[in-house]
């Protein structure tokens, strides 16, 4: 069975450039979650997808900041305009759905982002 | 508002040797779940153990167990005879409130086993 996919694994960029970041969970897997880890951290969940829909995204710096999940399948976070702080390890992660204690997630390599 | 901490940022054991990383969490919900995840420099996270909250039996995998004290507010890794690919990053977790399925991570701990 593949685990979640995710690109690329690594980005440098100038500030004020875009950026994006694509994840493909693992089949049948509708729940849907991109983290950020800064250095030396543990990872902060940004959003959460159930199915196509946003259902957690308290955490996602709107005014720079966007995700979709097109037919609840891909993913795709975006950062428009990238700023120093935003370097970090993005990850993704898909778990079959939600609404337990025992929620197991599986991660993908993430993309370590570094913005110059 | 939930929270965990691992106090340890370094650990160092001996190849074969146990070592316990620390884990202490705090939550007013009386149903949570406890994981341990493993991050290798390779970046993946991989999920180790699981422990309910209203699990009565500490919960064990292969080398893995996980020394739950409900009372203490405690769910302390034990990794038994350590091997050198044992060498990792390792992050302790927890439900957030509502069974959402969000995760809550500890800082983490950086354990380097010597040959």
């Amino acid at each position: 069975e593949a685990g979640v996919v995710q690109s690329p694994r690594y980005k440098i960029i100038e500030k004020k450039q875009p950026v994006a970041f694509w994840c493909n969970p693992i089949s049948g897997h509708n729940t849907l979650y991109w983290y950020r880890q800064n250095l030396g951290q543990g990872p902060e969940l940004l959003i959460r997808y159930e199915n196509e829909e946003a259902v957690d995204d308290s955490q996602l710096p709107k005014d720079r900041f966007s995700a979709e999940r097109l037919k609840g399948v891909d993913s795709t976070l975006k950062i428009q305009p990238a700023e120093l702080g935003d370097s970090a390890v993005y990850l993704c992660a898909s778990s079959l759905g939600f609404g337990t204690v025992y929620n197991e997630q599986f991660f993908g390599p993430g993309t370590r982002l570094t913005v110059l | 508002a939930q929270k965990i901490t691992q106090t340890q940022p370094g650990m160092f054991v001996q190849e074969k040797e146990a070592v316990t990383l620390d884990c202490t969490y705090d939550t007013s919900d009386q149903s949570y779940g406890l994981f341990w995840y493993k991050q290798p420099s390779s970046g993946e996270m991989i999920f180790l153990i699981y422990q309910g909250s209203y699990d009565e039996q500490n919960a064990t995998e292969g080398r893995y167990s996980l020394n739950f004290q409900k009372a203490r507010k405690s769910a302390n890794l034990v990794i038994s005879a350590s091997q050198l690919g044992d060498s990792a990053m390792y992050f302790c977790a927890m439900t957030g409130s509502g069974n959402t399925g969000k995760l809550i991570f500890g800082q983490g701990t950086t354990l380097q086993v010597k040959p």
